[in-house]
């Protein structure tokens, strides 16, 4: 247990409305990334964070940001969401840096619906 | 050409069978290679990272192959628990920003 939890897990809601999706981890690591998994593609990364205030994109960061404010939460904000970001969210940890960056530590995730 | 590719299955195998999947990558610098494993409706969790030498785990056994560009995983005797997707991971730097997922190979045991 990475000590990840992401909230909310489950969110419907119509296009246009902002979401903002939490990632809240208690073991004080530095990388923290947002992934989306649709079907047919592989975990795509949107933005990370490498501290607090310290942030960057991914493959997909476009109509998302990000904010970190404290080591321990990184927030994934939608501010109109639309049909297409349908997804669910990963967050995850790194606990190790170079060539073991690749072992990640997930979220259980957060299933968005934008209808 | 997707960067990182797997046969998406389902692989359906009864138990005690062995199974092997194979992840092609075509970035001839990755440098970082893993496989991760992922239950229905759950996250993703590592299950090996994979050594230039090939490196086994109980019943699993990682190799790579960088002359031809892939990556295997090979799962003896399989159990019940074994069901579930496998996804290929590659890497091309020290940097998580660098890894690229596979879509996954589903693999269902059956009793």
């Amino acid at each position: 247990d990475a000590g990840i939890t992401q909230s909310p897990r489950h969110k419907v809601t119509e296009t246009g409305t902002p979401v903002t999706l939490r990632c809240h981890q208690t073991e004080n690591h530095r990388y923290m990334y947002w992934y989306r998994q649709d079907p047919g593609h592989g975990l795509r990364l949107i933005h990370y964070s490498y501290g607090v205030k310290d942030t960057d994109k991914g493959e997909v960061s476009d109509g998302y940001s990000v904010s970190r404010s404290k080591t321990e939460d990184f927030l994934l904000t939608l501010e109109s969401a639309t049909s297409s970001q349908t997804s669910v969210y990963f967050c995850a940890i790194s606990r190790w840096t170079g060539l073991n960056t690749g072992e990640l530590f997930f979220g259980e995730g957060s299933r968005l619906t934008v209808l | 050409r997707k960067e990182v590719e797997q046969d998406p299955g389902p692989f359906n195998v009864p138990e005690g069978a062995t199974v092997a999947f194979n992840c092609t990558y075509s970035n001839s610098a990755s440098q970082s290679f893993f496989w991760y494993r992922q239950d229905c409706r759950k996250e993703p969790k590592l299950l090996m990272s994979v050594y230039s030498s090939g490196n086994e785990d109980g019943r699993f056994t990682a190799q790579l192959n960088r002359a031809s560009q892939y990556i295997s995983l090979l799962i003896r005797d399989s159990k019940l628990s074994d069901s579930a997707t496998y996804l290929c991971v590659v890497g091309s730097s020290g940097s998580a920003r660098q890894l690229t997922f596979g879509s996954g190979t589903q693999l269902t045991v059956l009793p």
